[in-house]
């Protein structure tokens, strides 16, 4: 069964740092591009990055740019989310997505980040 | 605000067609193509439509997906009580360099 497994969520202060991860079961991450998408509870979901299959072409949502880095590593079947300089305002649940709005859409449980003194 | 504008809530009865319509610009819509999610609470959002009216396996054929300039839209044929959930569209937005998602619609089945 494919899956998409998060791990590395929590409770972080304001200006800290926190790194999800995402690994990949029963496909070959490589062959897809890459997506992060956050969701705070009760609202709409919002697109945070993407990755293409070899990692050189990396795209950030304007509200993340220079805080947040996405990155992957192909040989382990994984996926980051290098997050700085959070803001109470990233709190949010945070989704890994494969192929996001393509035929092979597939997301990660997701995992809670919450940036609170 | 959203970039893509849908209405807050959509109902309709078992076996009703229901439309959901999403409102965009030249800069999203206009110019790529609308993909649609489902979502139920407590759950990841489920992709219907991708590609404006493409299908991914598993998703029946009573969601359908359309657009028109700079507007889409998503019609459910045959509504049953478990479509009963949240509706999003997405468009890749060249002006933002990124995706975009509408306000949302929460559907209701009554």
């Amino acid at each position: 069964e494919v899956q998409l497994v998060q791990s590395g969520g929590g409770l972080v202060q304001p200006g800290g740092s926190l790194r999800l991860s995402c690994a990949a079961s029963e496909f070959i991450v490589s062959n897809y591009w890459m997506h992060w998408v956050r969701q705070v509870p009760g609202k709409g979901p919002v697109w945070v990055s993407r990755i293409n299959k070899d990692g050189r072409r990396i795209d950030h949502a304007d509200s993340v740019k220079g805080r947040f880095s996405t990155s992957r590593d192909n040989a382990k079947n994984m996926l980051y989310l290098q997050m700085n300089s959070l803001k109470v305002e990233d709190t949010a649940i945070y989704y890994c997505v494969r192929d996001f709005v393509g035929a092979e859409d597939h997301w990660g449980q997701g995992t809670l980040v919450t940036v609170s003194s | 605000q959203s970039v893509l504008t849908q209405p807050p809530s959509a109902s309709g009865t078992p076996g009703q067609r229901v439309t959901i319509s999403c409102s965009g610009s030249s800069s999203n819509i206009g110019r790529d193509s609308v993909n649609w999610y489902q979502q139920v609470p407590g759950k990841a959002p489920r992709l219907l439509i991708y590609t404006t009216n493409r299908r991914p396996s598993g998703v029946p054929d009573r969601f359908s997906g359309s657009k028109s300039g700079t507007s889409a839209s998503l019609d459910i044929y045959g509504l049953q009580s478990e479509d009963e959930a949240d509706y999003y569209c997405v468009a890749w937005d060249a002006g933002l360099n990124g995706y975009v998602f509408g306000s949302g619609t929460a559907l209701i089945v009554v």
